[in-house]
């Protein structure tokens, strides 16, 4: 168990919808990482959040945005789904804002969009 | 273009035998390079983090090399057990924007 929280384990919807994935990181890691893993594309950064600021932005597309509140969870926002969303969503968290310390990855939200 | 490649596709070996698992990036500028491990349907789970000036580093039975001058990596598994059956990723992180580049992975399968 890595220490990382992610809700829900999974999601069915359909295409057109908004979803909204949630993440909590390890207690006292300030951030937070997202990353789409789909079958065709292997893993994909899409975005980092250091202790409520965007900081880095990696494939992530207009439809999708993501924040990361006071308490230091995260929500990761799909909207107007496609069925090529469909995917794992996964969140992992850091104590450090540079990427060069280890990452702690949850279990991931996998998304169907039908 | 910045990628990371690896190699072989997939592998599968016999309990107790070594293995060594290929990757290859052209990354720039480069920060660092991590080997991951990832059971199926799992969060991938860290094996090693290597930068520019470190040649080799161990974890346990993994031993990954590093050759930032020929931007190759490779992970070493030595006497492998089923549990070793999983996809191993090689990530490069970017110096620029803290990007991370994955590699497609190697699905390793190892059988009694």
């Amino acid at each position: 168990d890595s220490g990382v929280t992610q809700t829900p384990k999974h999601l069915i919807t359909a295409t057109g919808q908004r979803v909204t994935l949630r993440c909590s990181p390890r207690s006292g890691d300030l951030s937070v990482y997202w990353y789409q893993q789909s079958l065709d594309q292997g893993l994909q950064f899409l975005i980092q959040y250091y202790n409520g600021e965007e900081r880095a932005k990696g494939n992530i597309l207009e439809r999708f945005s993501a924040q990361q509140f006071p308490d230091l969870h995260s929500e990761l926002n799909l909207s107007s789904l496609e069925l090529g969303d469909s995917a794992l969503y996964f969140c992992a968290s850091s104590v450090r804002l540079a990427g060069d310390g280890e990452q702690y990855f949850g279990p991931g939200t996998r998304l169907t969009v039908t | 273009k910045n990628q990371v490649e690896q190699s072989p596709q997939s592998l599968i070996i016999l309990e107790g035998k070594n293995c060594t698992l290929q990757c290859n990036y052209t990354v720039s500028p480069f920060s660092n390079l991590r080997w991951y491990k990832q059971d199926t349907g799992r969060g991938p789970v860290s094996l090693t983090i290597m930068t520019f000036s470190e040649n080799t580093k161990s974890n346990g039975r993994y031993t990954a090399t590093l050759d930032a001058d020929t931007k190759q990596s490779s992970l070493h598994i030595t006497a492998s057990q089923l549990s070793d059956s999983a996809s191993y990723i090689c990530v490069v992180r970017r110096n620029t924007g803290n990007q991370f580049y994955f590699g497609t992975g190697t699905s390793l399968t190892v059988i009694p």
